[in-house]
């Protein structure tokens, strides 16, 4: 089944306690990325990955690290989370058709991952 | 500004209406649009790709104006199963920007 798996589903932590939420892909997509979605903000960009070892920073990139190492794989890292990042976080995946323009065809979400920091 | 803006809602219809969203977008360049579904803070999923030309599958129909630069979704015949939130997704450079999403729902 084509799907995209986060792990943790849902996690809460400490302030300062390093964690990592995974997320991989089994649809061999170019293209993935990680959103948090807070009430009344909708879904904003952290970090996208265009390929193995491209990253990018999204709209809200500050606090947040990822890796892109494998083509499958794209985890976030939060080296010393706050409070202000109790969020749900969604990754997701997408093939990139290329012509004259790079197009991300619709995106594939993992089921999200609630966060919460103490 | 935004790159995406939607009416947030909340939208209560009864069973059998039409109801239709839009969605204006900020980015000429953009390149591909989508609405998306999301239940409960459960994950967006794909509704349907929205073309130049329009598109329609079954009941729902998407429309693109790419000079006026604004989305539109009628969702027809509603029915209690199509209660969600409606995102808007435009996909603009290497970026997915998303409306904040409008509130469905669909009452007995």
């Amino acid at each position: 089944e084509a799907q995209v798996t986060q792990n943790p589903r849902y996690l809460i932590t400490v302030t300062g306690k390093k964690l990592t939420v995974t997320c991989s892909q089994n649809m061999n997509h170019e293209y993935m990325s990680w959103y948090r979605q807070d009430p009344g903000l909708g879904l904003r960009q952290i970090y996208y990955s265009m390929n193995v070892e491209v990253t990018d920073k999204g709209d809200v990139p500050e606090g947040y690290k990822v890796s892109r190492k494998e083509k499958r794989n794209f985890p976030l890292i939060l080296e010393s989370p706050s409070p202000n990042q109790t969020s749900l976080y969604f990754c997701a995946s997408s093939l990139v058709r290329s012509g004259f323009y790079f197009i991300n065809t619709e995106a594939f979400f993992g089921q999200g991952t609630r966060l919460t920091v103490v | 500004r935004k790159e995406v803006e939607q009416d947030p809602g909340p939208f209560n219809v009864p069973e059998g209406a039409t109801v239709a969203f839009n969605c204006t977008y900020s980015n000429s360049a953009s390149q591909s649009f989508f609405w998306y579904r999301q239940d409960c803070r459960k994950e967006p999923k794909l509704l349907m790709s929205v073309y130049s030309s329009g598109n329609e599958d079954g009941r729902f129909t998407a429309q693109l104006n790419r000079a006026s630069q604004y989305i539109s979704l009628l969702i027809r015949d509603s029915k209690l199963s199509d209660s969600a939130t409606y995102l808007c997704v435009v996909n603009t450079g290497n970026q997915f920007y998303f409306g904040t999403g409008t509130s469905l729902t669909v009452i007995p």
